[in-house]
């Protein structure tokens, strides 16, 4: 069965730090993979999009940036951490057609101090 | 471009009563719908789904919701609130050819009280 990591589950940073947050997905091959941000009372907001290696599409102009080295890793990542950068992430996977859910992992909370 | 409306971001029911969450939808092509609940610092769950299949759909945990097109909805409903409902849900929505994009409301996080 296929099943979805995200590590580290909390993080505290200072601003101007820099951020790695590292999501795996284990069970399946060629995964859609993404990154989103959960701020309190805004929902979802899409932050990148990955269909295949090194294949990486931005939603939205920010601070952050976001790799795929291998076919089943998905790394977010900020050179200096910004206060508004706080919320939870989220990374998700997808395989074949629009129609097809995606699958969450568990979430990392990031808090920038 | 695809929206979802999700009206009421708070809604309280009693245990044993109808659970409705209203979500709107608006998209020039026939979308795809989905609904997901969250579980305080956890990630999504997938209650249930439309694919242009049978208009009723039935998901999870007793969950259920109707495309209404004339109506641009998929509100959600359970019969009977148990305790354990509570939780946020997210109303979401893509098209063909939208790249497995998803674009979500703003959830309705759903209390249920004895």
């Amino acid at each position: 069965s296929q099943t979805i990591h995200q590590w580290p589950a909390t993080l505290v940073q200072p601003v101007g730090s820099p951020l790695s947050l590292e999501c795996t997905v284990e069970g399946t091959s060629n995964p859609n993979l993404y990154w989103y941000r959960q701020a309190a009372g805004r929902g979802l907001q899409l932050l990148f999009y990955s269909v295949g290696i090194g294949q990486i599409s931005s939603e939205v102009p920010q601070n952050l940036s976001a790799s795929r080295p291998q076919d089943r890793q998905f790394i977010l990542s900020s050179k200096k951490l910004l206060l508004s950068d706080s919320g939870f992430y989220l990374c998700a996977w997808s395989v074949g057609r629009d129609f097809n859910e995606q699958f969450f992992g568990p979430g990392t909370r990031l808090t920038v101090l | 471009a695809q929206s979802v409306t999700q009206l009421g971001s708070h809604v309280s029911v009693s245990e044993g009563a109808l659970v409705l969450l209203r979500c709107n939808y608006s998209s020039s092509v026939p979308p795809y719908l989905f609904w997901y609940v969250q579980y305080p610092n956890q990630g999504l769950q997938l209650l249930l789904k439309y694919t242009s299949a049978a208009t009723l759909v039935k998901g999870i945990n007793g969950f259920e919701a109707e495309f209404k097109k004339s109506e641009t909805s998929f509100h959600l409903t359970k019969p009977s609130a148990h305790m354990s409902d509570a939780a946020e849900y997210f109303c979401a929505v893509t098209i063909t050819g939208g790249g497995n994009k998803l674009t979500f409301g703003t959830g309705t996080q759903l209390k249920v009280e004895l």
